[in-house]
């Protein structure tokens, strides 16, 4: 039973415009997000985090939005570079537990 | 080291094999996760160590499959009689305690042959 999906297994964006990268989760107990960035042959690599006590959390480029009545995580990422090409996992967890993590998106940022 | 430190980075054995994958977290951090990726699969969880309490073994696919923490530290991680649907790749992860961030290491790439 999946508990953390992303539905959109490949997103494609333009150098420059915004690229949104989705997550829904099941667990109404979940109570903190978490983005990661995985290049191939390497390990994930921490993005950005957010507490179900915000609905938004940003650095830098990247802003992580929360809506708890839906379920619902995203990730913008604005402007897109081309260095930003990678396959993006969203994880959730319940404080104390382990963490769930999606099924992974694979941007790729055209120049 | 500054990281999450996991060796061997790359393994390539015999079906029927035991296997062992050690992993290092960051000094300090109290949490240690174990992950695999199989290829064109997500993040699948095996088991989560905490501190001193009893670990989360939820995750672990069958009996072959077995985690161990020494000392609050390093991990091992043994995958005994392989088969090839355990080929994969093992990422550990630690945290400094509930409710953080987790970070990865580079990973172990495990091919069973």
């Amino acid at each position: 039973d999946q508990q953390v999906k992303q539905n959109s297994p490949s997103l494609s964006v333009q150098e420059g415009r915004i690229s949104i990268l989705n997550c829904d989760y099941t667990n109404s107990m979940f109570d903190y997000f978490l983005w990661y960035k995985k290049y191939p042959a390497e390990g994930p690599t921490f993005l950005i985090s957010i507490s179900s006590i915000k609905d938004k959390n940003e650095d830098g480029r990247f802003t992580v939005f929360l809506n708890k009545s839906a379920k619902h995580l995203s990730l913008h990422i604005v402007p897109s570079q081309p260095g930003d090409s990678a396959v993006y996992f969203c994880a959730a967890s319940r404080t104390g537990n382990q963490f769930y993590f999606g099924t992974g998106t694979s941007l790729t940022v055209i120049p | 080291g500054a990281g999450v430190s996991q060796s061997p980075s790359n393994k390539v054995t015999e079906k029927g094999k035991d296997v062992e994958l050690r992993c290092d977290p960051i000094s300090g951090h109290t949490a240690l996760y174990w992950y695999r990726q199989s290829l064109g699969q997500g993040l699948e969880f095996l088991i989560y160590f905490q501190g001193n309490s009893a670990p989360d073994k939820s995750g672990l696919p069958s009996d072959r499959f077995s985690a161990e923490r020494t000392g609050g530290s390093v991990s091992t991680l043994t995958i005994q009689r392989t088969q090839q649907e355990d080929s994969a790749v093992y990422l550990c992860a630690s945290s400094p305690g509930r409710g953080n961030t987790i970070y990865f290491g580079e990973g172990s790439w495990l091919t069973v042959v």
